[in-house]
C-alpha cells in the first residue's frame, strides 16, 4: 500500500510564482514527516522536519491530520529551487514496525525564468 | 553535524560478479540503513545495519543477495552479491540522527551491471 503519495511527478512554474508540492499520507494519528530534496549532482539533503514547525530557504509545509497532508509552499520561487523533491514518512508509522522511511515517489519542480 | 562518505562512488561491474559498498561516518552513530534507488524511481529501503547483530531487511530484500556489515558505530558495508542487469541503481546508505526521526544520506553509489 502506498504510505506517501506525491501526485506531482514534474511541476514547473516561473520565477517568483507561488509553489506548492503535494503530499498526502496514509496514517491515522500524528506522524513525523519529512521534505527531503535533491539538487542536480548533490546528495539528498533534509529540507524540513515536521516536528521543527521551521523555513527553510523560504519553505513551510503545515501537517494537516484532516485531509493527511503535508504540502511544501513557498510564496515566491527562485530558479535555484529548481530539484527533486521526497516527502518521507518514517516505517515506524505505517504499520512496519521497522525504522528507516519510506518515501513518496518525487516531484521534479522547475522554476522558468 | 556527522559527514557521512561512500566509497565506490561509481562502478560498473559484469554480471555474476559481487560488489561492496563502504559507508563511513565521521561520529558514532546508533542507526545506519541501506537505501536503492533504482532508475527513476524513488529510494526503497533495502535493510536496517544493527551494530553487533544481523541487519535487518525489509519485503523483498534478502540477506544472501545484500549481505551487510556492520562491525562498529561509524562503519558498514553492503554487498550486491551475483549481480543482474537489475541491480542497477544507486545505493546510498544513512544514519539517523537528532531528535526524532530524520536520517542523513550519503552521496550515492551508483552501480551499473552489463
Amino acid at each position: 500500500a502506498q504510505r506517501v503519495t506525491q501526485p506531482e511527478k514534474l511541476l514547473s512554474v516561473f520565477k517568483g510564482a507561488p509553489v506548492e508540492l503535494k503530499c498526502n499520507y496514509s496514517y491515522s494519528g500524528s506522524p513525523e514527516l519529512f521534505w527531503y530534496v535533491q539538487y542536480s549532482r548533490q546528495r539528498l539533503q533534509l529540507l524540513l522536519r515536521h516536528i521543527s514547525r521551521e523555513s527553510i530557504k523560504g519553505f513551510t509545509a503545515d501537517l494537516n491530520k484532516g485531509e493527511t497532508s503535508f504540502h511544501l509552499k513557498k510564496p515566491f520561487a527562485q530558479e535555484e529551487d529548481s530539484a527533486m523533491y521526497y516527502c518521507a514518512l518514517p516505517l515506524m508509522y505505517s504499520g512496519g514496525g521497522a525504522d528507516g522511511l519510506t518515501f513518496g515517489k518525487g516531484t521534479h519542480l522547475i522554476i522558468q525564468p | 553535524s556527522a559527514v557521512i562518505s561512500q566509497k565506490p562512488s561509481r562502478d560498473i561491474c559484469q554480471r555474476g560478479t559481487s560488489l561492496t559498498i563502504q559507508c563511513q561516518v565521521d561520529s558514532q552513530v546508533t542507526m545506519m540503513f541501506w537505501y536503492r534507488q533504482q532508475p527513476g524511481q524513488s529510494l526503497t529501503l533495502i535493510a536496517t545495519a544493527n551494530q553487533g547483530s544481523e541487519a535487518t531487511y525489509e519485503s523483498g530484500f534478502v540477506i544472501d543477495k545484500f549481505p551487510i556489515s556492520r562491525p562498529n558505530l561509524t562503519f558498514s558495508t553492503l554487498t550486491v552479491s551475483n549481480m543482474s542487469p537489475e541491480d542497477s541503481s544507486i545505493y546510498l546508505c544513512s544514519f539517523q540522527a537528532g531528535v526524532g526521526n530524520e536520517q542523513y544520506f550519503g552521496p550515492g553509489t551508483r552501480l551499473t551491471v552489463t
